[in-house]
């Protein structure tokens, strides 16, 4: 079965670093969107990504983030300058059409 | 406004019982969709099941069924004969047609599996 894959499962950053979190989609999808889950809180969208750009983000998404899809197949998030509220799961998603969605298995960065 | 509530934070049942976790949401999009999510204790987001708004059916995969009432703007999650491995976080979440294509979560349910 085709899945969302994430590296790395874990990132471990200091406060101010610049963190890049990596996505590979299923490859015939068309929409990527990243979410965040703080710990023990509910899944929060951040934005969406449709034919190389931008379709939509949250207040979330501040100007410390961005995304880019550099090759084809990678889904980045960048995250500038870390804070420590930061401190997150950070899924990535895609789906065919804009309804049916594959989450990947999240990333775990901890900013310290 | 909350889009989605989820108002039992933890539920626990039986090996081999039925369990329902309840789900409430908001919108006033005529099209949406609404979807359920476990989360096992490793973190992973696994898609459960599907209903559309228009869906005249309530959906059903497996053991896990959607009792979608429209009127009352609920889509509880029912699992039959739960297992040790159902143990785990459930969300439920809405894609509403005039919002992009973002899904909004609600807070959770911990269900807790007791043999």
């Amino acid at each position: 079965e085709p899945e969302v894959t994430q590296t790395p499962s874990h990132q471990v950053t200091q406060m101010g670093q610049e963190v890049i979190l990596r996505c590979v989609p299923i490859s015939n999808h068309l929409y990527f969107y990243w979410y965040r889950q703080i710990l023990g809180q509910k899944v929060e969208f951040l934005v969406s990504f449709y034919n190389n750009e931008i379709s939509e983000k949250s207040e979330i998404f501040d100007d410390q983030f961005s995304v880019e899809r550099p090759d084809g197949s990678n889904f980045t998030l960048k995250i500038r300058s870390t804070k420590l509220e930061d401190s997150a799961m950070y899924f990535c998603a895609s789906s065919a059409a804009g309804w049916g969605y594959t989450f990947g298995s999240g990333t775990r960065l901890t900013v310290v | 406004a909350q889009k989605i509530t989820q108002t039992q934070p933890g539920m626990f049942v039986q090996e081999k019982e039925a369990v329902t976790l309840d789900c409430t949401y908001d919108t006033s999009d005529p099209s949406y969709g609404l979807f359920w999510y476990k989360q096992p204790s490793s973190g992973e987001m696994i898609f459960l099941i599907y209903q559309g708004s228009y869906d005249q059916q309530n959906a059903t995969e497996g053991r896990y069924s959607l009792n979608f009432q429209k009127a009352r703007k609920s889509a509880n999650l029912v699992i039959s004969a739960s297992q040790l491995g159902d143990s785990a976080m459930y969300f439920c979440a809405m894609r509403e047609e005039t919002s992009g294509s973002r899904l909004t979560f609600g807070e959770g349910t911990q269900l807790t599996v007791n043999p």
